[in-house]
């Protein structure tokens, strides 16, 4: 079964910073891995999504690499802000599975 | 894209009692999953809502308990049946096509009393 881990669990950096968050899975046969942001109280909203085929993504401050062989993705914020702030989670999908496993988030505190 | 939206965002329910929750999405979807998320924690999935058949449940999720419905490829309903203190949580639904980003509800924050 695909085991999904994120570190650290929570993480506050002084705005500006640049930053990265850390996932890994256990079982490399995955079909891609997909980023998400939650707000307090809020549904997940997609950031990036990576297929199996792919190295990295990226969407505006935010840069997401995968490396399969590993079993580890990154997501690089840049420059942060205090909107930032939020929960990211990671999920991936495996190959034979139309499912996604998650990871326990990464809880990012931007402070001003 | 696809924009989801699920009714009602919160509930309040008394201990026994029954709550469907509805999950509508924009544009058809191929998959549909609904998950649980409890106070602090990630999530859960329950269950694979499947198009005219019965949906797939996950280990520990039962379909007495969390019957689901999926008559087309735009909606489903989720019911959490006979409601404990301890179904109180956050529950998702989200969509998307195989291979493809897959969107998220806002949730339906349920308190059980």
């Amino acid at each position: 079964k695909q085991e999904v881990t994120q570190i650290p669990a929570a993480l506050s950096v002084p705005e500006g910073e640049n930053l990265v968050l850390n996932c890994s899975f256990t079982d490399s046969a995955i079909y891609n891995l997909q980023w998400f942001r939650q707000d307090p109280g809020k549904g997940l909203t997609s950031l990036l999504l990576i297929q199996s085929s792919q190295r990295e993504q990226t969407s505006g401050r935010l840069n997401a690499s995968l490396d399969k062989s590993s079993g580890r993705s990154t997501l690089y914020i840049a420059a942060s802000q205090p909107g930032d702030s939020a929960t990211y989670l990671c999920a991936v999908r495996p190959y034979n599975f139309n499912k996604f496993y998650f990871g326990s988030g990464t809880k990012l505190n931007v402070k001003p | 894209s696809a924009v989801i939206s699920q009714k009602p965002s919160r509930d309040i329910c008394q201990r026994g009692t029954s709550l469907t929750i509805q999950c509508q999405v924009d544009s058809q979807v191929t998959m549909m999953f609904w998950y649980r998320q409890q106070p602090g924690q990630s999530l859960t999935l329950i269950a694979t809502a499947n198009q005219g058949s019965e949906a797939t449940y996950e280990s520990g999720f039962v379909i007495d308990k969390f019957p689901i419905s999926r008559p087309n490829l735009t909606f489903s309903t989720l019911t959490v049946s006979n409601m404990s203190p301890e179904d109180s949580s956050i529950y998702l639904c989200s969509g998307g096509t195989s291979g493809d980003t897959q969107y998220f509800g806002p949730g339906t924050r349920l308190t059980v009393l």
